[in-house]
Order: structure tokens, then sequence, then C-alpha cells
């Protein structure tokens, strides 16, 4: 429906191990940002990227990283796994420059759970 | 203190009745402002800008407050399909990237 695409639908992993969640953005979207959203809250923005470049960052630690390619595909890597990561992954595109106040477009997310 | 604030509810609404909620923000500097839609286990998606002057698209109509920041979203005869979770977002463009999201207002509507 809204041209965003994630991969895999569900995951389960163990404490430790690491992670890498892809998403597909529509064709033309520049920017994308990936979200955290455990459950009964609301998303929590991890980071943005423009044009394959990070361009803001949440409240997250290094060990959640992120790339963006030229072909409006990007990832979400998220190393040494705790039990706290458990949450739907939500990334969103958008078209234009960020920080304009442009309509976000989510993939239907991937939901991680770590054992 | 967080960045955008709701309502959790539920709020428990009967079909057919008109309800409102609101969502603060704490920088006086946010300039853009949203309300998504999000379905149990799906994808937010979005329900409305709001704008200065406020706006209306059919049942749903959204409000800003800068002075109180605040914006509001009122639902007029509501229908057992408006059962969803709102989420308000809040765009703070001095911040680049950034998209505080509320933790949603959750809205069962009763037959």
């Amino acid at each position: 429906e809204t041209g965003v695409t994630q991969s895999p639908t569900h995951l389960i992993k163990t404490r430790g191990q690491q992670v890498t969640l892809r998403c597909s953005s529509q064709s033309g979207h520049n920017t994308v940002s990936w979200y955290q959203q455990a459950l009964g809250q609301g998303p929590q923005f991890i980071f943005q990227y423009y044009r394959e470049e990070e361009n803001g960052r949440g409240n997250f630690p290094p060990r959640f990283s992120g790339l963006q390619f030229p072909n409006y595909s990007s990832e979400l890597n998220v190393n040494a796994l705790e039990l706290d990561d458990s949450a739907l992954y939500l990334c969103a595109s958008s078209l234009g420059t960020p920080g304009f106040g442009d309509t976000q477009y989510f993939g239907p997310g991937t939901r991680l759970t770590v054992l | 203190r967080k960045e955008v604030e709701q309502d959790p509810g539920p709020f428990n609404v009967p079909e057919g009745a008109t309800v409102a909620f609101n969502c603060t923000y704490s920088n006086s500097a946010s300039q853009f402002f949203f309300w998504y839609r999000q379905d149990c286990r799906k994808e937010p998606k979005l329900l409305m800008s709001v704008y200065s002057s406020g706006n209306e698209d059919g049942r749903f109509t959204a409000q800003l407050n800068r002075a109180s920041q605040y914006i509001s979203l009122l639902i007029r005869d509501s229908k057992l399909s408006d059962s969803a979770t709102y989420l308000c977002v809040v765009n703070i463009n001095t911040d680049a990237g950034k998209s505080p999201f509320g933790d949603g207002t959750t809205l069962p509507v009763k037959p």
C-alpha cells in the first residue's frame, strides 16, 4: 500500500547475536528513518538517513547502526542483542529534504524477539 | 519530561459519539504536526497533517494551539472502524531528522 517493504517479517534471535533488518523505500524517496516500537509505546526514533548519510540520531547506543544505498534500500544493524531490543522495528521513507515536515510512509515492520 | 505526551486512553466511545483528545509538546520551536493512525499490529499511517489554521477531513478535525503547545483531534459520529491507536508526531526542523512520536491514544469504539 505505501510502497515501503521490510524484511524479514518476524525474527527470533538470542541474546548477544547480531541482526540485520532491511527496508526498501518508495522510489525517489531520499530520506529513510528507522524506529523502534515496544509494546504499548509509540515509535522511538533511532536514526535517519538522507542520500546515504546519517542525518540525525536518537538516544540509541552505537550498537545500532545503519546504511542507506543508492537504490532506495536501507539496513538497520544491531549488534550484541539484548532482551530489551525485542520490539517492532519500522522504517519510514519520505520524499523531501529532512526537516520540512514531509509525510512519512511506513513499512509493515519487522518484529524482533530476543530470547 | 517527554517531548510529546498523549492521554493513553482507552477512551471507551459508543458508536456515533464525538470524542476529542490532545497531544502536548515541549519544544516551542516545533513547526510541523501530524496525526497518524495505527491499527493493532500494523504500521502507522498518516491520518492528517495539522495546520496553524486548523483543518478538517470529513468527520475528523485537527487543531493546533501554539500558545498552550498542544494539538487536538476530534472525531465526530464515531464508527467501529475508527477503533485504533492515534499517534501524534511533532517535527522539529532545527533538530535534523528527529520526529518524536507520542505513545498514542487508544480508542475502542463500542457498538
